[in-house]
């Protein structure tokens, strides 16, 4: 049974650089497992933000990037806005189109 | 963009069915895949399945049991049928266009109690 871990919350500066990451328990996270991000703010559906490691969506605000890091999936945040305070969840696929998604990490911007 | 809205009943009797509709505006059902999704309260997502706009579908394991996603191109409106549900499966169900996961419903809250 696949595991995907995230920080459970995380606080930046407004202006300031975060970045989270999304690990799995089987192993180094790479390419072949798509990882995406999502944005979802309180009573609000999930907001795609990345897919496939590091790919926008024409909505996704060019401070927000996706990368691989140390053997995880990681979500950059440079310079840190009033509004991107939410919950940001990863999801990550294994055998084929079935994703799986962490935990979330709850992001203060304060 | 395409408009996705969910819809059915908001609440269940455990052991019955649950039974949702996607109806998809702006758009067109082909030649996408389409997934559901469902949030229990204060937890985190979790996939359900998909269904490809000919039919072919892919389910999570976990439910696959109990799960039945169908489409109906005339209608541009897929469902999700999840049979014998309890308390555990009460949640927020979202439907969503799997082309990245590019378009999302508002959520539909599903409560199963007696």
């Amino acid at each position: 049974q696949a595991v995907v871990t995230q920080e459970p919350s995380l606080t930046v500066s407004p202006g300031g650089t975060v970045t989270l990451t999304c690990g799995s328990n089987t192993g180094a996270v790479t390419s072949g497992h798509y990882p995406y991000w999502f944005q979802q703010k309180p009573g609000q559906a999930p907001r795609t933000l990345i897919y496939d490691t590091s790919n926008k969506h024409s909505w996704t605000p060019a401070r927000f990037s996706g990368s691989l890091l140390g053997g995880k999936a990681a979500l950059t945040l440079s310079g840190a806005q009033p509004e991107d305070e939410a919950e940001y969840y990863c999801s990550l696929s294994y055998s084929g189109a079935r994703p799986v998604f962490g935990g979330g990490t709850k992001l203060t911007v304060l | 963009q395409v408009q996705l809205q969910e819809s059915g009943p908001g609440l269940v009797k455990p052991s019955e069915t649950l039974s949702l509709t996607c109806t998809v505006s702006g758009g067109s059902i082909s030649p996408y895949y389409w997934s559901w999704f469902r949030q229990p309260p204060g937890k985190r997502l979790e996939w359900i399945g998909n269904i490809y706009y000919s039919g072919g579908t892919n389910y999570n394991p976990s439910l696959k049991s109990r799960v039945t996603i169908s489409v109906d191109m005339s209608k541009n409106q897929f469902s999700l049928r999840l049979s014998s549900v309890t308390a555990a499966d009460t949640a927020v169900y979202y439907c969503s266009r799997a082309n990245y996961f590019d378009s999302w419903g508002q959520g539909a809250l599903v409560t199963v109690s007696s």
